[in-house]
């Protein structure tokens, strides 16, 4: 099972800054099979992004993925008030699938 | 378009049987997989295990092998995840979610989630 580990795990950030989110994988997610997830308290997960870097639907482009092998990075060009939340990462190169333990974007 | 729409909350004591459900509409039921995903109080996103409805080809994650079933009723486009006898640390929010690409991918649409509460 591929374990994934983000960090960190609480990031205080106010709106307008820059946020940067990581994500490292136990092993190679080759293919960029990699997906992120923001989640606010009582609604279901949203994807945001897949394949490593590819904006979902309706996504604004001040979020962007990067990264390959073992190292990911969520990046948010300029918070908002409506980004504070928590992040997963998910990797779906491997059955099981498996998410990494989710990083706190909270409101400095 | 594309919902999922999952069964209400449920309050169960230890030792009872639940099965809750996960209602597709707006696409082809039988062409995608489903997950199941468990998300414990104050904890993150685990992956329980899939099932593809065309056949019912179903995959359980190692952690939950044998603790629950997946299932589907293709003719009512249903997914479920049941379990046989309850235990405490069962209680949890489960989501169910559309894979759209294969059995490893990634999930577009989520349903709104399902309350469990094992508490005697």
């Amino acid at each position: 099972e591929i374990v994934l580990t983000q960090s960190p795990g609480t990031l205080s950030l106010s709106p307008g800054e820059r946020a940067t989110l990581s994500c490292r994988a136990s092993q190679s997610v080759s293919s960029n099979y990699l997906a992120w997830y923001q989640q606010k308290p009582g609604q279901a997960p949203r994807l945001l992004i897949y394949g490593g870097s590819t904006r979902a639907t309706g996504i604004p482009d001040r979020f962007s993925g990067s990264g390959s092998g073992t190292n990911f990075t969520l990046t948010i060009s300029r918070l908002e008030p409506e980004d504070f939340a928590v992040y997963y990462c998910q990797q779906y190169i491997r059955s099981p699938d498996t998410f990494g333990q989710g990083t706190k974007l909270e409101i400095k | 378009e594309v919902q999922l729409v999952q069964s209400g909350a449920e309050v169960k004591k230890p030792g009872e049987s639940l099965k809750i459900s996960c209602k597709a509409s707006g696409y082809r039921f039988t062409s995608y997989w489903i997950g199941w995903v468990r998300q414990m109080p104050g904890e993150g996103l685990e992956s329980m295990g899939i099932i593809y409805p065309g056949d019912s080809d179903t995959r359980y994650s190692p952690s939950f092998q044998g603790q629950v079933t997946i299932s589907v009723d293709k003719s009512i486009s249903t997914a479920y995840l049941q379990w046989s006898s309850l235990k405490a640390s069962d209680t949890a929010i489960y989501y169910c979610a559309r894979l759209d690409s294969g059995s490893t991918s990634w999930s577009y649409y989520w349903g709104q989630g399902t309350v469990v509460t094992v508490s005697s």
